[in-house]
């Protein structure tokens, strides 16, 4: 059984650095064509992609926080962490991991299991 | 950067045929894939690699991926199909990253 769980602070203040950890069974990341991502989705809004690291340990950000973004993974601990510097008020969102494979196809990428999403707003 | 447009929204009555679009700039060369969302609940994978569905999707989802434009078909659309629809990518022509599309709210009136 697959699951995936986020975890991390409800409440972050602007300028500071959000660390969100998603802790995950069922599969290995070190298995091919495994990986895991990180998506947001602010209150009423669509749902963006920030970060993908796969099995390989490459990691892929979205092009537009790419400076502010940093993943790492912790293989004996199942975890995938994510770091977002210099947090602002419209990075409040539900943010989502997931496990992400990827097809024998370079794009062939698909969200196939889902977190429950952890709520994180920034504010003074 | 490379953009998915879908409709905000799309109707349909209860037991017809709905169809949510997707298009991007020759995305039938790239694989796409849905994923339904409802209030208050995680995205759902409905259609992976342009037509497959996942174990437990019924059959009534089918998906398609022709020119530039993906398709999400619900056939004999259901009150419980009410939800938000989102298609996907996986971009390398410009940087490798994923992109989602901006999302259609289906309503079953």
């Amino acid at each position: 059984q697959v699951t995936l769980r986020e975890s991390g602070p409800a409440l972050v203040k602007p300028t500071q650095t959000l660390t969100l950890t998603c802790t995950f069974s069922g599969f290995s990341l070190s298995t091919s064509g495994m990986c895991v991502s990180w998506v947001r989705q602010p209150p009423g809004k669509a749902l963006e992609w920030l970060a993908l690291i796969d099995w390989d340990d490459n990691k892929y950000y979205s092009t537009s926080l790419k400076t502010s973004l940093t993943l790492s993974k912790d293989s004996s601990k199942n975890q995938v962490v994510l770091t977002m510097t210099n947090m602002d008020p419209v990075d409040t969102a539900t943010y989502y991991c997931a496990r992400t494979k990827r097809g024998a196809a370079v794009t062939n990428y698909y969200f196939d299991y889902w977190g429950q999403g952890t709520l994180v707003t920034v504010s003074t | 950067s490379y953009e998915l447009t879908q409709p905000p929204s799309v109707s349909v009555s209860p037991g017809q045929t709905a169809t949510i679009t997707c298009s991007g700039d020759k995305l039938a060369s790239k694989y796409a894939c849905w994923y339904h969302q409802k209030p208050g609940q995680s995205p759902l994978l409905v259609i992976y690699q342009d037509t497959k569905r996942p174990s437990g999707i019924p059959a009534r989802f089918s998906g398609s991926n022709s020119g530039n434009t993906a398709t999400l078909t619900i056939s004999e659309t259901q009150a419980m199909d009410e939800a938000d629809y989102y298609c996907q990518t996986w971009d390398s022509t410009t940087a490798s990253r994923v992109v989602f599309g901006g999302g259609t709210r289906l309503t079953v009136l």
